[in-house]
């Protein structure tokens, strides 16, 4: 059972580009989460969604950040414009509906902007 | 929302001695508690968690004890060994709420051979 997969691993973009990155859960999980992560901070929760729902987009900027997570396919975080500051770990994470509190991180991608 | 905190930033261990770190909260409606490990460059694993009926919890060498008056938990960890270096990261989720996840900043682990 393969784990949470998310790509790329490293993603260089100059300023003003998009980034998105992409997380496919863990088989059979149905719940999805993405976290960002600066050197020597904590995991900040940015969004969740289930299947073609967000569920809490609280913690994600309210522009040029979006995510979704279709019936088909990874979900997606997308980052348009990409500023300095987008710089991070980002990792998304996944969870079953029996046991949704138990949260399992994918490897992550470093987003590096230019 | 939750704030959770975690001390200290940093600790250091002779192997084999015990490491304890300590993770308050601030929403007494919480009532799960996660521990997770992060090595350099991986990712933050699930190590051990722990239900708010539940007042302490043990797997081998991890071990985790709830004080929900004093709205703390704390992560043991016995017989330390190098591998157990990395850095820990707590975590508390409400209840009733929208299963988010709310973590510390964590503390890094250093075993010292």
């Amino acid at each position: 059972n393969a784990g949470v997969m998310q790509n790329p691993r490293h993603l260089v973009r100059r300023r003003g580009q998009e980034a998105r990155l992409r997380c496919s859960p863990m088989k059979g999980h149905s719940h999805v989460y993405w976290y960002r992560q600066l050197p020597e901070e904590g995991l900040k929760f940015m969004v969740y969604l289930q299947k073609e729902n967000i569920i809490d987009e609280s913690g994600m900027p309210k522009e040029r950040f979006s995510a979704e997570f279709p019936k088909e396919g990874p979900s997606i975080l997308r980052i348009q414009q990409v500023v300095r500051g987008d710089s991070a770990a980002y990792f998304c994470a996944s969870s079953s509906r029996i046991e949704h509190e138990k949260l399992f991180f994918g490897s992550g991608t470093q987003l590096s902007v230019l | 929302g939750e704030n959770v905190e975690q001390h200290p930033s940093t600790l250091s261990v002779q192997e084999g001695d015990s490491a304890v770190i300590k993770c308050t909260y601030s929403d007494s409606a919480s009532n799960y508690f996660p521990w997770y490990k992060q090595e350099l460059g991986k990712r933050p694993q699930l190590i051990i968690d722990i239900r708010s009926n539940v007042g302490e919890k043990k797997d081998q060498r991890i071990a985790v004890t709830l004080n929900k008056t004093a709205k703390h938990f704390s992560l043991h960890i016995t017989e330390t060994q190098p591998e157990d270096s990395a850095v820990y990261f707590c975590a508390a989720r409400r209840r009733l709420g929208n299963n988010r996840l709310a973590f510390g900043k964590g503390n890094q682990v250093v075993v010292i051979p």
